[in-house]
């Protein structure tokens, strides 16, 4: 257990679906994550959020739309995704983002098939 | 920007000591990480190196050479368990940006 829940764990959607992934912490933190995990690529971060503004958005498409209403939850709302966004979904929370060790706090992660 | 190479996949046995090598290219550098990560488990923190030398936790042991961007994961009395993905991660700092760059990950197969 290391503090952060994600949900669903596991989400079957169609490419005109709309759904939302779902990330809490539990560990008082100030900064929030959403990395997409790709097989054989590195780990790709798509949102950072630091006291609940975005200060990091990787040249994501609009069709990932993430939301942080507090420190302590984070979501990822999904519509018009494309077969190749299949992944897994990861959500990291860490103390800030200054700290110089900045260890961050996975969640078990969304395995996410779009059909 | 950043890179990191390290190996995709390493094999060794039960009891015996493996070494995972990083390599990195950043602007500016604020740490070196390890992660380790189980099939369809979350990456959990191992080890962090900010200066040269060697950090020790248990079985495990991470070293930074910053002079030659060069980092490794050590890990000594292997167990079945170990088995698992392993993975670097720098902190450049550039343009005030602190999160970090992972690599691609190092299978690690333990075999009995």
């Amino acid at each position: 257990e290391t503090g952060v829940t994600q949900t669903p764990r596991h989400l079957v959607m169609g490419m005109t679906n709309k759904k939302s992934l779902k990330c809490e912490q539990h560990l008082g933190h100030n900064a929030m994550y959403w990395y997409k995990q790709s097989a054989k690529k590195p780990l790709e971060l798509m949102f950072v959020y630091s006291l609940e503004e975005r200060v990091e958005n990787n040249s994501v498409p609009s069709r990932f739309s993430p939301e942080c209403p507090n420190s302590s939850h984070l979501f990822l709302h999904l519509h018009t995704l494309q077969p190749e966004d299949s992944a897994l979904y990861l959500c990291a929370s860490s103390q800030d983002l200054v700290q110089s060790k900045n260890i961050q706090y996975f969640g078990a992660g969304t395995r996410l098939s779009v059909l | 920007g950043q890179s990191l190479e390290q190996p995709s996949e390493v094999t060794a046995v039960e009891g015996a000591i493996v070494q995972i090598n990083c390599t990195y290219q950043t602007s500016g550098f604020y740490g070196l990480s390890w992660y380790q990560q189980h099939d369809g488990g979350a990456p959990t923190f191992l080890s962090y190196n900010g200066l040269d030398g060697l950090e020790e936790t248990g079985r495990f042991s991470s070293f930074l050479s910053r002079s030659d961007s060069y980092g490794y994961l050590l890990l000594q009395e292997l167990q079945m368990k170990d088995s698992a993905s392993y993975f670097c991660a720098v902190r450049d700092g550039g343009g005030g940006s602190y999160i970090p760059t992972f690599g691609r990950g190092t299978s690690l197969i333990v075999h009995p």
